[in-house]
């Protein structure tokens, strides 16, 4: 079946170090890749995606890449702050249709420290 | 952005006794909304699909008799865990979207306590 392998946490970094969390998928079909971001007391919120092999999604700094040929969909960003501690969560989303069903990784805790 | 409201954000309830949490989209209508159970160090775990005016659709494995899925409106729908026991404490979340193949909104997250 379909899952998700992202890179345990926590993960502790210090203000403008550089990001990366891994994360890999298997799936059948050619899905959509998602990366969410909850941040501490709140519901998750869609950060970023990909529809399809070589995409990159972007937003608030972060990126990630459509690597089909590696399964991979890493997150990163060059330079944290503080405001970005939460939990960064991969996902994956197989097919079309009218129902929007998510495989998700296990989370990753960030902390950044000032 | 879209808001997804879930109610409560906490609850600890005695075992044998049942426990109801509200999924509300706010400002728009959600034809279809998801129910997940997040265990500690664990991934979002989709535990059911419902449609607004027919039956859930519960992953392998779920119990439907003891999580019990309403859908009655474009703006709510609810979850009841019958019969708590310990091992129903858990993480449950909520999301909605419009059905369509669209993005799906997320609720905060109600944090189930059995004791």
């Amino acid at each position: 079946g379909d899952s998700v392998t992202q890179m345990e946490g926590p993960v502790t970094l210090s203000e403008e170090a550089c990001l990366t969390i891994n994360c890999t998928y298997t799936a059948t079909g050619y899905p959509s890749l998602f990366w969410y971001v909850q941040y501490p007391g709140e519901g998750l919120q869609l950060l970023l995606k990909a529809t399809k092999a070589d995409d990159k999604g972007s937003n608030k700094g972060f990126e990630a890449t459509y690597r089909k040929e590696t399964t991979s969909f890493h997150l990163e960003k060059g330079s944290v702050q503080v405001s970005d501690s939460a939990v960064y969560f991969c996902a994956l989303k197989v097919g079309g249709g009218s129902n929007y069903k998510l495989t998700f990784g296990k989370g990753t805790l960030l902390t950044v420290n000032p | 952005g879209a808001v997804v409201s879930q109610h409560p954000s906490r609850v600890i309830c005695k075992s044998g006794t049942s426990v109801k949490i509200e999924c509300r989209s706010l400002d728009f209508q959600a034809t279809t909304m998801f129910w997940y159970r997040q265990f500690p160090k664990q991934s979002l775990m989709l535990m059911a699909t419902s449609n607004e005016g027919s039956k859930a659709t519960y992953e392998q494995g779920v119990e439907k008799d003891k999580f019990l899925i309403n859908h009655a409106s474009l703006t709510l729908s609810t979850l009841t865990v019958t019969s708590a026991h310990p091992e129903d404490s858990s993480f449950y979340i909520c999301s909605a979207s419009t059905g369509r193949n669209t993005e799906a909104f997320f609720g905060q997250g109600t944090r189930l306590t059995v004791v």
